[in-house]
């Protein structure tokens, strides 16, 4: 099993531009999520899914977008980047919502 | 947002000492983990607690539930230089039918050999 797999592993955009950041799981787990970090914030859930075709927000999901078409992949979408998203995202899945969640490698990403 | 006060932010330590570090909260979990980040790296899970006052080791460390369902305790014990990292708590509580998971701001440990 590959685990949980991002890509890319870095990026660099420009304010306004817009980028997808993937993630897939070779587990058959239902429940993803995506969280990012920064300094002295710790991991703050951006969006989840609990399975195909149900997404909701966590605790930072403006300026994101997610969908959750199939049971392995899970997207994050930034419309339209801004600084303030200058941050490392990590993916992450697990069998339910409150079990051990596995996590991807993350994407850097720094928008100018 | 909820956020777990984790303390201390960050330490310095000589090869062979032990380590503490704690997670408290205003909120009650039901479910607290710790989970070690390597540079460069995703989290990965070292303890699950899923019962207060519950006592767990894994190897040389240790972890505790707080009896009072609000906190929980890290040790480490005789460190060595690949305990280098990010340790974080999280905890688990029912909201709105679901197991919502609120992740601590982390304790980055450096280890001098």
């Amino acid at each position: 099993n590959a685990g949980v797999t991002q890509t890319p592993k870095f990026q660099v955009l420009k304010t306004g531009q817009s980028m997808t950041l993937q993630c897939a799981q070779d587990m058959n787990h239902e429940y993803m999520s995506w969280y990012r970090q920064d300094p002295g914030m710790g991991l703050r859930l951006i969006h989840y899914s609990v399975g195909a075709g149900i997404t909701d927000q966590g605790e930072v999901p403006n300026g994101y977008n997610v969908s959750r078409s199939t049971t392995e992949d899970f997207p994050l979408r930034l419309l339209s980047a801004a600084p303030s998203q200058t941050s490392v995202y990590f993916c992450a899945s697990s069998y339910s919502m409150g079990l051990e969640q596995f996590f991807g490698p993350g994407t850097r990403l720094t928008v100018l | 947002g909820q956020q777990l006060n984790q303390s201390p932010q960050s330490m310095f330590i000589q090869e062979g000492e032990d380590v503490s570090m704690n997670c408290t909260s205003s909120s009650i979990f039901n479910t607290w983990l710790w989970y070690k980040q390597d540079p460069g790296e995703g989290p990965v899970l070292l303890i699950a607690l899923y019962k207060a006052g519950e006592l767990t080791s894994n190897g040389r460390l240790t972890a505790q539930f707080g009896i009072t369902r609000k906190d929980s305790f890290l040790n480490i014990s005789a460190s060595i230089p690949s305990d280098v990292g990010i340790y974080f708590c999280a905890g688990l509580r029912n909201s709105g039918g679901y197991q919502k998971v609120t992740f601590g701001t982390g304790t980055k440990l450096q280890v001098i050999p």
